[in-house]
């Protein structure tokens, strides 16, 4: 079983919808949380980081819940600029700390 | 303005040769770390390190070498390429693993 899972999508939805991402994952001890925007072709770059009071920034949400042990982020008013795969991250305490991510899901906006 | 610099970008390499993906950063972060991206697999951790001299295995080790002997170098090793390692790899680095990572543009690798 990986340490971080995700639904791979792709998810299709149009502009101005809502839309949710889950991700589990499976080591209790995990401490940090992110959530990566990757763009074809491109480098991951960090989206948001995920903190257990919840945290938000303009049309993005994310949300942690501890207990059990996953963490999603909402997108508001869907933007086909939106459209990349969203991949979460988190950090592992077997042997040094070391951050894995899951395989990420593919989010398409469409007109 | 550089961050994290991978190269080359694009390599090509016959079954059985060896080569070396560069890693370097100028942000004087302790950690740095490889993952490879395959199609549905999404990143995995290859080889990662806290700090200089101090590295450990990731998720998907077998076939790769790593050293750290400073704190801004990090390169990955394939001793004996072959063509399950045909992938993207990206590198990168931050000051722990529980802050913000700064990933490299990717190498693309074709083993053929």
């Amino acid at each position: 079983r990986k340490e971080v899972e995700q639904d791979p999508g792709p998810f299709n939805v149009p502009e101005g919808a809502t839309v949710a991402f889950n991700c589990t994952y499976s080591n209790s001890a995990s401490q940090s949380f992110f959530w990566y925007r990757q763009d074809c072709r491109k480098e991951p770059k960090l989206l948001m980081s995920v903190y257990s009071s919840g945290n938000e920034d303009g049309r993005f949400t994310a949300q942690l819940n501890r207990a059990s042990q996953y963490i999603s982020l909402l997108i508001r008013d869907s933007k086909l600029s939106d459209s990349a795969t969203y991949l979460c991250a988190v950090t592992l305490n077997t042997g040094f700390q070391k951050l894995v991510f899951g395989t990420g899901t593919r989010l398409l906006v469409s007109p | 303005n550089a961050g994290v610099t991978q190269t080359p970008k694009f390599q090509v390499l016959k079954t059985g040769q060896s080569m070396t993906l560069q890693c370097a950063q100028d942000m004087n972060h302790e950690y740095m770390s490889w993952y490879r991206q395959d199609p549905g697999m999404g990143l995995r951790l290859i080889h990662y390190s806290v700090g200089a001299g101090i590295t450990d295995q990731g998720e998907v080790p077998n076939g790769y070498n790593v050293s750290r002997s400073t704190t801004e170098d990090f390169p990955l090793r394939l001793l004996s390429a072959a063509p399950s390692q045909t992938s993207v790899y990206f590198c990168a680095s931050s000051s722990t693993p529980g802050n913000t990572i700064y990933f490299g543009e990717g190498s693309w690798l074709t083993v053929v």
